[in-house]
């Protein structure tokens, strides 16, 4: 079954207390990406890869970082959380058009984390 | 002014009825535009991926593009209960390097048996 596993769903730490959420996709595809959603904010993006150590900013980066070792995973890390990033966040990959496929017309977004920084 | 606008709702509709869904975008190097369904709790699915302006059926859900008035609209023919979700609307541009979705803020739909 093709899917998208995020880990942990839900997540409540303290300020400052450094921590990775991880994500990984079983369909092969070179674009991955994590957004967060926030009520009354929408769905932002985070950060994105187009493929292995390949990374790019993308709305809201800041206190965010990315890695892109492996084609199947890209785990997001909190080097230091605060508060704002209580949020719920979402990864998400897609087949680009070097897989013969327009982006996006293939996205499949993980379950979510839900994290809480008190 | 926000480049993707979309009515936060919610709209409630009776089972049955015609549901319309409606972004406007400001930007107009958009070129892609997507719906995606999400149920509470989870993540968001692609519902419709259409390219440019016209017109895209799938089964009772159609998709509009207007690029003169920056204006798309989802359909939602003979309404059902499960329909009852958050729709949100997303955008890209074409060319090198566009690989940032821009989503609207979502329409929260409940479809009354």
């Amino acid at each position: 079954e093709a899917q998208v596993t995020q880990n942990p769903r839900y997540l409540i730490t303290v300020t400052g207390k450094k921590l990775t959420v991880t994500c990984s996709q079983n369909m092969n595809h070179e674009y991955m990406s994590w957004y967060r959603q926030d009520p009354g904010l929408g769905l932002r993006q985070i950060y994105y890869s187009m493929n292995v150590e390949v990374t790019d900013k993308g709305d809201v980066p800041e206190g965010y970082k990315v890695s892109r070792k492996e084609k199947r995973n890209f785990p997001l890390i909190l080097e230091s959380p605060s508060p704002n990033q209580t949020s719920l966040y979402f990864c998400a990959s897609s087949l680009t058009r070097t897989s013969g496929r327009a982006f996006g017309e293939t996205q499949y977004f993980g379950p979510g984390t839900r994290l809480l920084v008190l | 002014q926000k480049e993707v606008e979309q009515d936060p709702g919610p709209l409630s509709v009776p089972e049955g009825a015609i549901v319309s869904l409606n972004c406007t975008y400001s930007n107009s190097a958009f070129q892609y535009f997507m719906w995606y369904r999400q149920y509470s709790r989870k993540g968001p699915e692609l519902l419709m991926y259409t390219y440019s302006s016209g017109n895209k059926e799938d089964g009772r859900f159609t998709a509009q593009v207007d690029k003169s008035s920056k204006y798309i609209s989802l359909f939602i023919r003979d309404s059902q209960p499960s329909d009852s979700a958050t729709y949100l609307c997303a955008m890209r541009h074409s060319g090198a390097g566009s690989y940032q979705l821009t989503f609207g803020k979502g329409t929260k739909l409940s479809v009354i048996p």
